[in-house]
Protein backbone atom coordinates (compact mmCIF):
# COMPACT_ATOMS: atom_id res chain seq x y z
CA UNK A 1 0.00 0.00 0.00
CA UNK A 2 1.46 3.42 -1.21
CA UNK A 3 -1.19 5.30 0.24
CA UNK A 4 -0.65 8.05 3.20
CA UNK A 5 -1.13 6.07 6.71
CA UNK A 6 -1.61 7.54 9.84
CA UNK A 7 -1.13 5.83 13.28
CA UNK A 8 -3.14 4.74 15.54
CA UNK A 9 -6.96 4.81 14.04
CA UNK A 10 -8.37 5.27 17.04
CA UNK A 11 -7.21 7.28 20.32
CA UNK A 12 -9.53 7.27 23.03
CA UNK A 13 -7.65 9.38 26.49
CA UNK A 14 -8.87 10.94 29.22
CA UNK A 15 -8.91 14.89 29.52
CA UNK A 16 -5.52 15.93 30.82
CA UNK A 17 -3.38 13.21 28.85
CA UNK A 18 -1.11 14.06 26.05
CA UNK A 19 -1.56 12.32 22.81
CA UNK A 20 0.82 11.66 19.79
CA UNK A 21 -0.68 10.73 15.89
CA UNK A 22 1.72 9.68 13.51
CA UNK A 23 1.49 10.24 9.39
CA UNK A 24 3.44 8.71 6.49
CA UNK A 25 3.00 10.30 3.50
CA UNK A 26 3.19 9.25 0.17
CA UNK A 27 7.19 8.89 0.14
CA UNK A 28 8.27 11.01 -2.88
CA UNK A 29 5.66 13.62 -1.81
CA UNK A 30 7.33 17.03 -0.18
CA UNK A 31 4.25 18.51 1.21
CA UNK A 32 2.36 17.38 4.02
CA UNK A 33 -0.67 18.15 5.84
CA UNK A 34 -2.60 18.51 8.99
CA UNK A 35 -6.71 19.09 9.21
CA UNK A 36 -9.05 18.24 11.44
CA UNK A 37 -12.50 17.23 10.91
CA UNK A 38 -15.07 17.25 13.82
CA UNK A 39 -18.68 15.68 13.59
CA UNK A 40 -20.79 17.42 11.09
CA UNK A 41 -17.98 19.43 9.55
CA UNK A 42 -15.71 19.43 6.95
CA UNK A 43 -12.01 19.21 7.15
CA UNK A 44 -10.32 22.49 8.95
CA UNK A 45 -6.80 23.34 7.94
CA UNK A 46 -4.36 22.79 10.72
CA UNK A 47 -0.55 23.33 9.50
CA UNK A 48 1.64 21.98 6.29
CA UNK A 49 5.17 21.41 5.74
CA UNK A 50 7.00 21.44 2.73
CA UNK A 51 9.84 18.68 3.61
CA UNK A 52 10.89 19.73 6.91
CA UNK A 53 9.71 23.20 7.03
CA UNK A 54 6.28 24.26 9.13
CA UNK A 55 4.70 27.09 6.50
CA UNK A 56 1.73 27.73 8.05
CA UNK A 57 -0.50 26.88 11.10
CA UNK A 58 -3.97 28.36 11.71
CA UNK A 59 -5.22 29.81 14.12
CA UNK A 60 -7.35 26.55 15.29
CA UNK A 61 -3.54 25.37 16.09
CA UNK A 62 -3.73 26.56 20.10
CA UNK A 63 0.00 26.39 22.13
CA UNK A 64 -1.07 23.12 23.04
CA UNK A 65 -0.96 21.45 19.57
CA UNK A 66 2.88 21.04 18.05
CA UNK A 67 3.75 19.34 15.03
CA UNK A 68 6.85 18.23 13.57
CA UNK A 69 8.51 16.78 10.51
CA UNK A 70 12.18 15.95 11.15
CA UNK A 71 13.37 14.62 8.51
CA UNK A 72 10.63 15.62 5.66
CA UNK A 73 9.61 12.09 6.15
CA UNK A 74 6.97 10.90 8.15
CA UNK A 75 5.26 13.86 10.77
CA UNK A 76 3.96 14.03 14.19
CA UNK A 77 0.91 15.94 15.43
CA UNK A 78 1.32 15.95 19.53
CA UNK A 79 -1.42 17.28 21.77
CA UNK A 80 -0.72 18.21 24.98
CA UNK A 81 -3.66 18.54 28.05
CA UNK A 82 -5.90 17.34 26.25
CA UNK A 83 -9.34 18.56 26.39
CA UNK A 84 -12.57 17.21 25.13
CA UNK A 85 -12.95 19.79 22.61
CA UNK A 86 -10.34 18.62 20.85
CA UNK A 87 -12.28 14.95 20.03
CA UNK A 88 -11.73 15.06 16.12
CA UNK A 89 -11.00 12.73 13.61
CA UNK A 90 -7.16 14.33 12.54
CA UNK A 91 -6.24 14.05 9.07
CA UNK A 92 -2.94 13.95 7.14
CA UNK A 93 -2.39 14.54 3.67
CA UNK A 94 0.47 15.21 1.40
CA UNK A 95 0.96 16.12 -2.28
CA UNK A 96 3.26 16.70 -4.98
CA UNK A 97 3.33 19.51 -7.46
CA UNK A 98 2.35 22.48 -7.44
CA UNK A 99 -0.07 25.57 -8.24
CA UNK A 100 -3.41 24.12 -9.54
CA UNK A 101 -2.15 21.12 -10.47
CA UNK A 102 -1.55 20.25 -6.37
CA UNK A 103 -3.39 17.30 -5.59
CA UNK A 104 -3.82 16.24 -1.56
CA UNK A 105 -4.26 12.47 -1.26
CA UNK A 106 -5.75 12.04 2.38
CA UNK A 107 -5.16 9.30 5.02
CA UNK A 108 -7.75 7.49 6.71
CA UNK A 109 -7.61 9.55 9.84
CA UNK A 110 -7.03 8.80 13.61
CA UNK A 111 -10.09 9.56 15.17
CA UNK A 112 -9.58 11.03 18.37
CA UNK A 113 -11.81 10.76 21.32
CA UNK A 114 -11.25 13.02 25.13
CA UNK A 115 -13.13 11.62 28.49
CA UNK B 1 -18.86 32.13 9.67
CA UNK B 2 -18.65 29.55 6.58
CA UNK B 3 -17.34 30.19 3.48
CA UNK B 4 -18.19 27.27 1.54
CA UNK B 5 -21.51 25.96 2.10
CA UNK B 6 -23.35 23.11 1.49
CA UNK B 7 -26.49 23.59 2.31
CA UNK B 8 -28.49 20.34 1.53
CA UNK B 9 -26.92 17.54 4.23
CA UNK B 10 -28.29 14.75 1.82
CA UNK B 11 -29.21 13.82 -1.29
CA UNK B 12 -31.12 10.39 -2.29
CA UNK B 13 -31.17 9.19 -6.19
CA UNK B 14 -32.34 5.90 -8.06
CA UNK B 15 -29.63 4.44 -9.94
CA UNK B 16 -29.01 5.85 -13.55
CA UNK B 17 -30.47 8.83 -12.43
CA UNK B 18 -28.65 12.10 -12.54
CA UNK B 19 -27.21 13.49 -8.91
CA UNK B 20 -26.95 17.05 -8.83
CA UNK B 21 -24.82 18.83 -5.49
CA UNK B 22 -24.60 21.99 -5.30
CA UNK B 23 -21.86 24.55 -3.23
CA UNK B 24 -22.20 28.20 -2.51
CA UNK B 25 -18.90 30.06 -1.95
CA UNK B 26 -18.42 33.85 -0.03
CA UNK B 27 -14.80 34.33 -0.60
CA UNK B 28 -14.33 36.27 -3.68
CA UNK B 29 -10.75 35.23 -3.58
CA UNK B 30 -11.04 31.82 -4.23
CA UNK B 31 -9.94 30.45 -7.56
CA UNK B 32 -10.04 26.98 -7.61
CA UNK B 33 -12.61 25.14 -6.50
CA UNK B 34 -12.21 20.86 -5.81
CA UNK B 35 -14.80 17.84 -4.98
CA UNK B 36 -14.06 15.32 -2.91
CA UNK B 37 -15.99 11.91 -2.09
CA UNK B 38 -15.34 10.41 1.26
CA UNK B 39 -16.57 7.13 2.37
CA UNK B 40 -17.19 6.02 6.18
CA UNK B 41 -13.89 4.92 8.27
CA UNK B 42 -11.53 6.31 5.00
CA UNK B 43 -9.99 9.99 3.69
CA UNK B 44 -11.70 12.01 1.70
CA UNK B 45 -10.42 11.40 -2.04
CA UNK B 46 -10.10 13.63 -4.86
CA UNK B 47 -12.63 13.67 -7.70
CA UNK B 48 -12.33 16.61 -10.01
CA UNK B 49 -11.30 20.33 -9.84
CA UNK B 50 -12.09 23.50 -11.71
CA UNK B 51 -10.24 26.89 -12.50
CA UNK B 52 -11.90 30.19 -12.17
CA UNK B 53 -11.29 30.83 -15.61
CA UNK B 54 -13.03 27.74 -16.77
CA UNK B 55 -17.16 27.64 -16.37
CA UNK B 56 -17.62 23.55 -17.13
CA UNK B 57 -15.09 20.71 -16.16
CA UNK B 58 -15.72 16.98 -17.43
CA UNK B 59 -14.37 13.60 -16.03
CA UNK B 60 -16.15 10.82 -17.62
CA UNK B 61 -19.35 10.42 -15.39
CA UNK B 62 -18.74 13.72 -13.42
CA UNK B 63 -18.98 17.32 -14.52
CA UNK B 64 -18.48 20.21 -12.27
CA UNK B 65 -19.87 23.86 -13.03
CA UNK B 66 -18.86 27.44 -12.26
CA UNK B 67 -20.74 29.98 -11.67
CA UNK B 68 -18.75 33.16 -10.47
CA UNK B 69 -20.93 35.78 -10.69
CA UNK B 70 -23.38 33.74 -8.33
CA UNK B 71 -20.58 32.15 -6.60
CA UNK B 72 -22.57 28.93 -7.28
CA UNK B 73 -20.66 25.66 -8.39
CA UNK B 74 -22.54 22.28 -8.84
CA UNK B 75 -21.59 18.86 -9.53
CA UNK B 76 -23.28 16.35 -11.89
CA UNK B 77 -22.89 13.07 -11.64
CA UNK B 78 -24.85 11.03 -14.42
CA UNK B 79 -25.50 8.00 -14.41
CA UNK B 80 -25.47 7.65 -10.83
CA UNK B 81 -24.22 4.36 -9.72
CA UNK B 82 -25.03 2.74 -6.01
CA UNK B 83 -21.00 2.62 -5.61
CA UNK B 84 -21.24 6.60 -5.94
CA UNK B 85 -22.77 6.67 -2.43
CA UNK B 86 -20.41 8.59 -0.29
CA UNK B 87 -20.45 12.15 1.53
CA UNK B 88 -19.32 15.00 -1.35
CA UNK B 89 -17.42 17.55 -0.21
CA UNK B 90 -16.82 20.51 -1.98
CA UNK B 91 -13.45 22.78 -1.12
CA UNK B 92 -12.10 25.85 -2.47
CA UNK B 93 -8.59 27.69 -2.26
CA UNK B 94 -7.19 31.22 -3.14
CA UNK B 95 -4.17 30.99 -4.62
CA UNK B 96 -1.36 31.46 -2.29
CA UNK B 97 1.64 32.04 -4.30
CA UNK B 98 0.76 29.52 -6.72
CA UNK B 99 0.01 26.52 -4.04
CA UNK B 100 -3.27 24.97 -3.33
CA UNK B 101 -2.13 23.97 0.03
CA UNK B 102 -4.83 25.86 2.14
CA UNK B 103 -8.27 23.82 1.15
CA UNK B 104 -11.49 25.72 2.92
CA UNK B 105 -14.33 22.30 2.88
CA UNK B 106 -18.19 22.77 2.69
CA UNK B 107 -19.91 20.63 5.58
CA UNK B 108 -20.86 17.74 2.96
CA UNK B 109 -23.57 16.07 1.36
CA UNK B 110 -24.31 12.59 1.85
CA UNK B 111 -25.58 11.08 -1.75
CA UNK B 112 -27.06 7.42 -1.45
CA UNK B 113 -28.01 6.14 -4.82
CA UNK B 114 -30.74 3.57 -4.42
CA UNK B 115 -30.31 0.61 -6.84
Amino acid sequence: DTGVSQDPRHKITKRGQNVTFRCDPISEHNRLYWYRQTLGQGPEFLTYFQNEAQLEKSRLLSDRFSAERPKGSFSTLEIQRTEQGDSAMYLCASSLGFGQNEKLFFGSGTQLSVL
Amino acid sequence: DQQVKQNSPSLSVQEGRISILNCDYTNSMFDYFLWYKKYPAEGPTFLISISSIKDKNEDGRFTVFLNKSAKHLSLHIVPSQPGDSAVYFCAASADSGGSNYKLTFGKGTLLTVNP
